[in-house]
């Protein structure tokens, strides 16, 4: 089993619409959780950290549920240019290790 | 916000040949910086920690003879692929942990070599 999992996608909207994301992850002992947006051939950047009360910022709400250690993004009113890929990301360890999703490849059409 | 470097941006090498890698922390001190290489599709994988004046830590499964890395400073890590072969093509990102006392540990992320071995 992966340590995190997520739908690869491509998840394919028109401008406007919602979306919404979603990830698991194995290690119980994991500490803190992210989502990063990543555009084609560049770094990762960070997105929002995700909290476990969950946590909005503009168009973007997170989602954490520890029991079942499931992490979800929703995207409100899509624009064109969140377009890109979106990693969840799970830290845990001594040495705060980032471990990566594959991403959820997002498109979103005029 | 903290800004790493990486270069080169990318490289084409022979097979056989050595490339070496550099990530800077532009304007803050990292006493770990990470070094990570993503396949086409796949997800960022984790190759090594590295601290500033001791041995990097890596991975399982990563060759550490063959990933060179050194940080012999705070703000400049290396990592070196040896004896390059096309199937370490790949991209590689660094990032930079800020040395924050009591955390929060925020990494930052350079802009990633893209290696291609002919």
């Amino acid at each position: 089993r992966k340590e995190v999992e997520q739908d690869p996608g491509p998840f394919n909207v028109p401008e406007g619409a919602t979306v919404a994301f979603n990830c698991t992850y194995s290690n119980s002992a994991s500490q803190s959780f992210f989502w990063y947006r990543q555009d084609c051939r560049k770094e990762p950047k960070l997105l929002m950290s995700v909290y476990s009360s969950g946590n909005e910022d503009g168009r973007f709400t997170a989602q954490l549920n520890r029991a079942s250690q499931y992490i979800s993004l929703l995207i409100r009113d899509s624009k064109l240019s969140d377009s890109a890929t979106y990693l969840c990301v799970v830290k845990w360890g001594g040495f705060q290790k980032l471990v990566f999703g594959t991403g959820t490849r997002l498109l979103v059409s005029p | 916000g903290a800004v790493v470097s990486q270069h080169p941006s990318w490289v084409i090498c022979k097979s056989g040949t050595s490339v070496k890698i550099e990530c800077r922390s532009l304007d803050f001190q990292a006493t770990t910086m990470f070094w990570y290489r993503q396949f086409p599709k796949q997800s960022l994988m984790l190759m090594a920690t590295s601290n500033e004046g001791s041995k990097a830590t890596y991975e399982q499964g990563v060759e550490k003879d063959k990933f060179l890395i050194n940080h012999a400073s705070l703000t400049l890590s290396t990592l070196t692929v040896t004896s390059a072969h096309p199937e370490d093509s790949s991209f590689y990102i660094c990032s930079a942990r800020e040395a924050l006392a009591g955390g929060p540990y925020e990494q930052y992320f350079g802009p990633g070599t893209r290696l291609t071995v002919t």
